[in-house]
């Protein structure tokens, strides 16, 4: 899985701050994920996108944004909307919607 | 949407010994049930997977069986060695993929000396 790059590792947060998380594949897939991921639970889906210039919402989209203007990238804001961001944030991608998903290393996001 | 539930939480086992986690879903349209294990702070790797038109798949150790009727299926693990410990996570994804992979709340297994 060495085709997907998340960065930073660490992330901190201040109050009423906006971060953005980034996500690089190389892998030439469509489908770029993201999921949060909480001590004792699995992982929930945020966004994802099919191709490039379209994404959709998952289950937890509030307080989150993303973008896709090119194949390789998937960056994921948390806006100050999201009132409890500390988690494990994974970046997965696929061939397609219905391929194995293949995920980064993940960023862990902590408040100040 | 789907709907995966997972059990058990937690499982110990001695090292040597079956491992046994299942899991059901409620969408009789999803297709796909992979599974991830994930070592604490790294990424989930998948390790298996099986598709809806068969009903079982080994891996060497790792075997995973799907029973589409009850709409659950399992992942088996034999021999177990210490490097199985982990939490491992079952998915099912449906609607064509169009509603993503839903994830169980995993299970840690714990391989006993």
């Amino acid at each position: 899985d060495g085709g997907i790059t998340q960065s930073p590792k660490y992330l901190f947060r201040k109050e009423g701050q906006n971060v953005t998380l980034s996500c690089e594949q190389n892998l030439n897939h469509d489908a770029m994920y993201w999921y949060r991921q909480d001590p004792g639970q699995g992982l929930r889906l945020i966004y994802y996108s099919q191709i490039v210039n379209d994404f959709q919402k998952g289950d937890i989209a509030e307080g989150y944004s993303v973008s896709r203007e090119k194949k390789e990238s998937f960056p994921l804001t948390v806006t100050s909307a999201q009132k409890n961001p500390t988690a494990f944030y994974l970046c997965a991608s696929s061939i397609n919607l219905n391929q194995p998903q293949h995920f980064g290393d993940g960023t862990r996001l902590s408040i100040l | 949407g789907e709907n995966v539930e997972q059990h058990p939480s937690t499982l110990s086992v001695q090292e040597g010994d079956s491992a046994v986690i299942k899991c059901t879903y409620s969408d009789s349209a999803s297709n796909y049930f992979p599974w991830y294990k994930q070592e604490l702070g790294k990424r989930p790797q998948l390790i298996i997977d099986i598709r809806s038109n068969v009903g079982e798949k080994k891996d060497q150790r790792i075997a995973v069986t799907l029973n589409k009727t009850a709409k659950h299926f399992s992942l088996h693990i034999t021999e177990t060695q210490p490097e199985d410990s982990a939490v491992y996570f079952c998915a099912a994804i449906s609607g064509g993929g169009a509603d993503g992979l839903t994830f169980g709340k995993g299970t840690h297994l714990i391989i006993q000396p």
